[in-house]
């Protein structure tokens, strides 16, 4: 089975509003990256956290390293936060890098 | 500040054709490197990592490969192309192992 199961697939916000995505680990990983791609492709890397939560204006995301998952809060939605957001875990040694499927936003008025 | 450039932008080339792409970090000496595909509408695949010039490491074997020949320089190549080869292609750094990666722009490949 795949290393990271990221849910959901797709999600549609209205401004304003406020969800999760989540990111399951099937394997010990040492740390969790997020990310989201544009239009363009273009990929932004939103959070790095080997334990903890960390926080960003709307953002927020926590990784749970005993339990084996993680998540990003994302509060207040805005236009601008439609794009897919990827979460990627870390193998032991920290040369690969393995990406979830992605979850697709789109946050409409 | 580091940046990082991929070229070329996109690419339409025949099945069997060669392909060379580029990677360029500046600002940043001895990166590790990665190479990453991602097909239409799905995930990103690691394909290969460097961590210092002259040495790159294969995720996956995908009928391509990959040179470092400068401690800013990635490349990847292929003498023959597939249609399989078709996707966006992605270039990223990190500091060092247990890092943040950072993604350049992309290349989008087709081959017809």
């Amino acid at each position: 089975g795949d290393q990271v199961e990221q849910s959901p697939s797709a999600l549609s916000l209205h401004e304003g509003t406020s969800s999760a995505l989540r990111c399951n680990f099937t394997t010990t990983t040492r740390s969790v990256q997020w990310f989201r791609q544009n239009s363009r492709g273009s990929l932004i890397n939103l959070f790095y956290l080997a334990s903890g939560t960390k926080e960003n204006g709307r953002l927020k995301s926590a990784f749970d390293s005993k339990e084996l998952y993680s998540t990003l809060h994302i509060r207040d939605a805005q236009l601008e936060d439609s794009g897919t957001y990827f979460c990627a875990a870390e193998e032991a040694g920290g040369y690969k890098v393995v990406f979830g499927s992605g979850t697709r936003l789109l946050v409409s008025p | 500040a580091q940046t990082i450039h991929q070229w070329p932008v996109a690419e339409i080339k025949a099945v069997g054709s060669p392909l060379s792409l580029g990677c360029t970090i500046k600002g940043k000496s001895s990166p590790n490197l990665y190479w990453y595909w991602q097909a239409t509408g799905g995930t990103l695949q690691q394909l290969f990592y460097s961590i210092t010039v002259g040495q790159v490491e294969s995720v996956v074997q995908l009928n391509l490969s990959a040179s470092r020949p400068k401690d800013d320089q990635f490349i990847l190549s292929t003498e023959k192309l597939l249609l399989s080869h078709s996707g966006f292609y992605l270039c990223a750094w990190s500091p060092g192992p247990n890092e943040r990666l950072f993604f350049g722009h992309g290349t989008k490949l087709s081959v017809l």
